[in-house]
């Protein structure tokens, strides 16, 4: 079945680390995007990508990088300089920009600084 | 700039009732409208998509309806089940945007 892969399913990261979360689609999507959700808020968009080698910044892009070398890969790195880096991160793809074909989404990763 | 709201944020009914969540919009312009599920700890699941130029969908006991020029939609959920409880969520894919902006979901209970 086709689908989205996150993984790990829970990450513990300690100060001063980097860590990377993992999100990979076999649905031949174009576009792949990467979402925060903390507890009560609404997602928010972190990066975004429409093809590959070729990525945009969310609303909340700060502390956070991202790689789109592969079409179904699409990495997220949660850095150091991301000072409130527990939440948690959900991977989205779409057909094109999703227009008239909707999100599909991932399981979820949940990251706790330690 | 687009705004998505889901009220009321929580709702507590009785098994077997039939139950409308809300979701409303500030900006006409949007290509569709999806609503999704999301179980505590889990991704997102999509239950229902709208385009813009449609006015309702039907998912077996799921009915989804839109109206552009109020900036409304509804989640119309029928003869509820305990295994209905869960956040729904609604988004909007903004066509001034050029993104989907999320609602913050409402939290629904259904007592057995």
């Amino acid at each position: 079945d086709g689908g989205i892969t996150q993984s790990p399913k829970y990450l513990f990261r300690k100060e001063g680390q980097n860590v990377t979360l993992s999100c990979e689609q076999n649905l031949n999507h174009d576009a792949m995007y990467w979402y925060r959700q903390d507890p009560g808020q609404g997602l928010r968009l972190i990066y975004y990508s429409q093809i590959v080698n070729d990525f945009q910044k969310g609303d909340i892009a700060e502390g956070y990088s991202v790689s789109r070398e592969k079409k179904e890969s699409f990495p997220l790195t949660v850095t150091s300089a991301q000072k409130n880096p527990t939440a948690f991160y959900l991977c989205a793809s779409s057909i094109v920009g999703g227009v008239g074909y909707g999100y599909t989404f991932g399981s979820g990763t949940r990251l706790t600084v330690v | 700039k687009q705004e998505v709201t889901q009220i009321p944020a929580a709702l507590s009914v009785p098994e077997g009732e039939n139950l409308v969540l809300n979701c409303s919009f500030t900006d006409s312009a949007i290509y569709n409208l999806q609503w999704f599920r999301q179980d505590p700890g889990k991704g997102l699941t999509s239950l229902l998509l709208i385009q813009s130029s449609q006015r309702e969908q039907t998912s077996g006991r799921l009915n989804a309806s839109l109206d552009k020029s109020s900036g409304r939609s509804t989640l119309y959920i029928a003869a509820s089940q305990p295994g209905d409880s869960a956040t729904y969520l609604c988004a909007v894919y903004s066509s001034s945007a050029s993104k989907i902006i999320f609602g913050s979901g409402t939290r629904l209970s259904i007592r057995p």
